[in-house]
């Protein structure tokens, strides 16, 4: 699987959008893009995941280049329950369940 | 539909014990996937189980074992205890095998004294 880049951590005031980058530059053609977050000592929680189109759903939207070398995750109206660690995992989905976490990045949102 | 769960929630054992800790997924899913959390590693892969068969294995000692059952929960056992292996392991499932999203429980957070 792709490594990830991510940057260790972001604050976002409450209220705006929160974009959240990542770097996957050598992903490759078949290789899905996952968002996950972990709020403090709970289980990770699924966002969202894309391949080559944007996404959005209820909790983010997915924007991925075109290049598919990066992505980016946003919130759109941050919220002090949105403070989290947010994982971007870059996989294959045909080689099992597992899911390589990086460190994620530390989203901080300030009232 | 209820989540997934994972009993105890708390565990402290001693260096050499073994410990069995379990996890029930969400109902109808059929696979169930193992990780270990740590502030110095981060989270890792333990091992997955789809139809009772582990499916796949990460880098961790033979000490580290589980099983599936015919209803998909899951067990995950670990022998001769030792002081590093105090984390949170979080028992995570899924529909299938092969790609589809998973849906994590709280964890059981042991402690090895």
């Amino acid at each position: 699987d792709a490594k990830t880049t991510q940057p260790p951590s972001m604050d976002c005031a409450e209220g705006r959008a929160a974009n959240l980058p990542c770097n996957h530059s050598t992903i490759s053609g078949n290789e899905y893009v996952y968002w996950y977050r972990q709020i403090h000592s709970q289980g990770p929680q699924y966002i969202i995941h894309g391949l080559k189109n944007n996404e959005t759903n209820e909790m983010a939207s997915l924007i991925i280049t075109e290049d598919r070398k990066s992505s980016t995750l946003i919130l759109p109206h941050a919220t002090l329950r949105d403070t989290a660690v947010y994982y971007c995992i870059v996989r294959l989905t045909n080689t099992g369940n597992q899911f390589y976490f990086g460190t994620g990045t530390s989203l901080t949102v300030i009232p | 539909k209820a989540g997934v769960t994972q009993t105890p929630r708390y565990l402290i054992k001693t260096r050499g014990q073994q410990v069995t800790l379990s996890c029930s997924p969400i109902s109808g899913h059929r696979s169930v996937s193992w990780y270990q959390q740590t502030p110095g590693q981060g989270l890792q892969f333990l091992f997955e189980y789809f139809s009772e068969t582990q499916r796949n294995k990460g880098n961790f000692p033979g000490r580290f074992s589980g099983r599936q059952f015919s209803n998909s929960r899951s067990e995950m056992n670990v022998s001769t205890l030792e002081l590093g292996d105090s984390a949170l392991y979080l028992c995570a499932s899924s529909l299938e095998t092969g790609g589809y999203e998973q849906y994590f429980g709280p964890g059981t957070r042991l402690t090895v004294t």
